[in-house]
């Protein structure tokens, strides 16, 4: 089992819908949690970053964590063409040393 | 924000010759550097992390001859891929740990590396 699985997608949805992006992760030690985007061929962006369990929204951006079901989600509401891209969760137990997921491949259509 | 910068961001080299990459954080000091590999459609691969003024850790299958991290400053990391083979052929991206607070990884935009 890999310590992060992510669905690679592609995820394609109409504009304006919202969009659940999940990993799952298998190291109950993990505590440190990141979403980043990527565009084609560039560096990640950082989107969300929450440390432990619980929510938290910016703008657009909604990311939960549910340590007990090592479960973490990023929502997108309102979703816009601009926001197509690759998703990746990123994870850590001592904020150091992180594992990326494979990545979502998302398109918004108009 | 915090910004990384990676150059070059495309190079093209024979077989067997050498290319440097540089990292700098441009606006605030970077006491970690990580260097990652990216191959198409795929996660990104840590190969080495690196801490100001001390050698580089490199990761599992990672040949720390092949390529060499220096991280000589709070600014400044390079890597540099020795003697390169068609297969080291990748997108290479950096990413700088800092005095911003917290573990927030800030990543450049990537050198895409092909050797012919």
């Amino acid at each position: 089992q890999k310590e992060v699985e992510q669905d690679p997608g592609p995820l394609s949805v109409p504009e304006g819908a919202i969009v659940s992006l999940n990993c799952t992760y298998s190291n109950s030690a993990f505590q440190y949690f990141m979403w980043y985007r990527q565009y084609s061929r560039k560096g990640p962006e950082l989107l969300m970053y929450t440390y432990s369990s619980g929510n938290k929204e910016d703008g657009r951006f909604t990311a939960q964590v549910d340590k007990s079901s090592k479960y973490i989600s990023l929502f997108i509401r309102d979703s816009q063409p601009s926001d197509s891209a690759t998703y990746l969760c990123a994870m850590s137990a001592d904020g150091q040393n992180f594992v990326f997921g494979p990545g979502t491949r998302l398109s918004v259509l108009p | 924000g915090a910004v990384v910068s990676q150059h070059p961001s495309r190079v093209i080299c024979k077989s067997g010759t050498s290319v440097k990459i540089e990292c700098r954080s441009l606006d605030f000091q970077a006491t970690t550097m990580f260097w990652y590999r990216q191959f198409p459609k795929q996660s990104l691969m840590l190969m080495a992390t690196s801490n100001e003024g001390s050698k580089a850790t490199y990761e599992q299958g990672v040949e720390k001859d092949k390529f060499l991290i220096n991280h000589a400053s709070l600014t400044l990391s390079t890597l540099t891929v020795t003697s390169a083979h068609p297969e080291d052929s990748s997108f290479y991206i950096c990413s700088a740990q800092g005095d911003l607070g917290g573990e927030t990884q800030y990543f450049g935009p990537g050198t895409r590396l092909l050797v012919l």
